[in-house]
């Protein structure tokens, strides 16, 4: 079974230009998950899906990223434009159902902004 | 609020030594609780996990037990080896089912 797909694996931008992240979940996992990790912290949630509603982009900074998962499968993260401080590692998880269920992760999307 | 705090690394053991963890929550209810472990190179995988007080994780020689009374779920290992260096999330499922993670804990195994 495969699991969670990212890419790109690395991506370097130049600030104020626009990036997007895409992630394929786990087949069947109705929950997905975008983190963000910094260097040297633990992955702080984005946002989450569950089909293709999101039910929680309260750390979702609205001003410059968005993402969509249309028709509940696969999801984009968009970054636009993007800062210095952006630079990070942005990670896709999925899971069969919210809460007590395992989260499956991809290998992430390290973004440089320079 | 919900959180989860983790004693800072790098941990650095020899081979064989016990290893111990310390993590601890803030939660809404009665959460899940994880450990998650990144080798080198690779993405976040669950190391195991317990759904409810008193309940045990276990895996690959690895323990941990979710303690309602000190909010705790330390992870130990009664002899570490060298493939066991990563480093180890700690993380729960506190209010609205979001999965909340500790900073991690960089562990080096020395030979």
């Amino acid at each position: 079974e495969a699991g969670v797909v990212q890419s790109p694996r690395y991506k370097i931008i130049e600030k104020k230009q626009p990036v997007a992240f895409w992630c394929n979940p786990i087949s069947g996992h109705n929950t997905l998950y975008w983190y963000r990790q910094n260097l040297g912290q633990g992955p702080e949630l984005l946002i989450r899906y569950e089909n293709e509603e999101a039910v929680d982009d309260s750390q979702l900074p609205k001003d410059r990223f968005s993402a969509e998962r249309l028709k509940g499968v696969d999801s984009t993260l968009k970054i636009q434009p993007a800062e210095l401080g952006d630079s990070a590692v942005y990670l896709c998880a999925s899971s069969l159902d919210r809460g007590d269920t395992e989260a499956f992760f991809g290998q992430g999307t390290r973004l440089t902004v320079v | 609020g919900n959180s989860v705090t983790q004693m800072e690394g790098p941990v650095t053991l020899s081979e064989e030594a016990f290893l111990t963890i310390n993590c601890t929550y803030t939660a809404t209810g009665y959460p899940s609780l994880f450990w998650y472990v990144q080798y080198p190179g690779e993405g976040l995988q669950l190391l195991l996990k317990a759904t409810k007080a008193d309940d045990k994780g276990s895996n690959k020689g690895f323990e941990a037990t979710y303690r309602k009374e000190t909010t705790s779920f330390h992870l130990e290992k009664g002899s570490v080896q060298v493939s066991d260096s990563a480093v180890y999330f700690c993380a729960h499922s506190g209010g609205y089912q979001k999965v909340t993670f500790g900073i991690g804990t960089k562990l080096q195994v020395i030979p």
